[in-house]
């Protein structure tokens, strides 16, 4: 069965640094998501992204994020310069067409800010 | 109180019983969908309900949905140790579009002893 891939799986950086998040969504699917969970915590949309543009993004997602769909199979998160409350989980997911079709979560980068 | 909040927060069970989880929401949605975590790992979907539906099965999964309370619960049904994981209610609302961005309840987490 087709799955959601990301990369690293963990990755430490220091305040102030840049981190790229990397995700192959699978093939077919046209929406792309990442969504954020802080240790304990809920499960917190972040942004998502339809035919080369945000279609919504949530007021975490500020301008030291962006996203981008470099070479139509990858889909990366970049944080510009992080802070420690950035400490989190990070989650890409993919979905077909239509409201109801679920997403499909990769297993997730674990950003540790240090 | 912030959109899907499930109760209870934990929930331990002896192998062999159900198990019954809940979750409420705030405002009008179009589905609600209930994923399975694992341990440091990616969201699993299990089932959807949509907002003109009441019940809805699989395998050993019964979701119940409430509009008028908003509010939906989940059974599983003849527990097994392998059912063990946190459990999240999700809802979906969109209008026009197809995103299908979700909204993530706190979540329950389901201990099933052998």
């Amino acid at each position: 069965e087709p799955e959601v891939t990301q990369t690293p799986s963990h990755q430490v950086t220091q305040m102030g640094q840049e981190v790229i998040l990397r995700c192959v969504p699978i093939s077919n699917h046209l929406y792309f998501y990442w969504y954020r969970q802080i240790l304990g915590q809920k499960v917190e949309f972040l942004v998502s992204f339809y035919n080369n543009e945000i279609s919504e993004k949530s007021e975490i997602f500020d301008d030291q994020f962006s996203v981008e769909r470099p070479d139509g199979s990858n889909f990366t998160l970049k944080i510009r310069s992080t802070k420690l409350e950035d400490s989190a989980m990070y989650f890409c997911a993919s979905s077909g067409w239509g409201g109801d079709s679920p997403l499909h979560f990769g297993n997730g980068t674990r950003l540790t800010v240090t | 109180s912030q959109q899907g909040e499930e109760d209870p927060q934990a929930l331990s069970i002896q192998e062999g019983e159900n198990a019954t989880m809940n979750c409420s929401y705030k405002t009008s949605i179009n589905n609600l969908q209930w994923y399975r975590q694992n341990s440091g790992r990616g969201l699993v979907h299990l089932i959807l309900i949509r907002s003109n539906e009441r019940e809805k099965h699989s395998g050993r999964l019964r979701v119940t949905l409430d509009t008028s309370k908003k509010s939906s619960s989940l059974l599983i049904t003849a527990s097994r140790a392998a059912d063990t994981a946190s459990y999240f209610c999700a809802t979906a609302s969109y209008y026009g579009g197809a995103t299908n961005k979700l909204i993530f309840g706190t979540g329950t987490l389901l201990a099933v002893q052998p």
